[in-house]
């Protein structure tokens, strides 16, 4: 089975601060991807990255930056210089090959970060 | 191209009641998905359509639901009768590549 674990329920931030967002993930699937949503208060998810568990290259993507690390079981996210527009649920998921070649994601219960002016 | 959409965005019924939920995906992805999030707590799958066909509804809680996706096309979830640990929202979710989806904004219900 597998799971998602972000420790975080809640983060607060002023303005320009950096902040870490923990992932921790298990399976025993060697091929997985592993993805990170924003739920801003508009209630929709949006995707901000997907990474496959054979490439453990980190991304930067203007201020977001994440780390994966396989040693760890982890995948971080930072973001750089935060501003009030990044306050939002933020989701880790985890998602594994299943019956019938789907992919169902499994989500981390959310960070709520919250960047204060 | 326009995003998944979901309607309602809000739904407040009473336990007992009925209600109907339902989602658009993106034109021409043949996968659907309906997942769901009880506050504060994790979003979990409740199940894959791929066209008109239920690929995997492992994730249904119980037969007080019901989903459909007549045509292949947009998709119905059926809530009869709800109950107060129904309330949570419901987020529905499309792809064309299995493991990239892209998700509607979510329906809140409140069940009372």
């Amino acid at each position: 089975a597998q799971k998602v674990t972000q420790a975080q329920t809640e983060i607060s931030v002023v303005e320009k601060e950096d902040v870490t967002l923990d992932c921790v993930y298990e399976t025993r699937d060697t091929t997985y991807y592993l993805f990170w949503y924003k739920q801003p208060p508009s209630g929709e998810l949006v995707f901000l990255i997907r990474r496959n568990s054979f490439d453990e290259q980190n991304e930067i993507s203007g201020r977001y930056s994440w780390n994966f690390q396989k040693s760890t079981s982890s995948f971080n996210f930072t973001i750089t210089a935060s501003q009030v527009v990044d306050s939002a649920v933020y989701f880790c998921a985890l998602s594994v090959p299943a019956s019938g070649g789907s992919y169902i994601p499994t989500f981390g219960r959310g960070t709520s970060l919250i960047v204060h002016p | 191209e326009a995003g998944v959409t979901q309607f309602p965005s809000h739904s407040v019924i009473e336990k007992g009641q009925t209600v109907t939920l339902r989602c658009d995906p993106i034109s021409g992805h043949d996968n659907l998905y309906w997942y769901r999030r009880v506050m504060g707590k994790e979003i979990k799958f409740l199940l894959h359509f791929v066209k008109e066909s239920k690929q995997d509804e492992s994730g249904m809680p119980n037969n007080r639901f019901l989903a459909e996706r007549t045509g292949g096309t947009y998709s119905t979830l059926k809530v009869q009768p709800a109950e107060l640990e129904d309330s949570g929202v419901y987020f529905c979710a499309s792809s064309q590549r299995k493991y990239e989806q892209y998700f509607g904004p979510g329906t809140r219900l409140t069940v009372t």
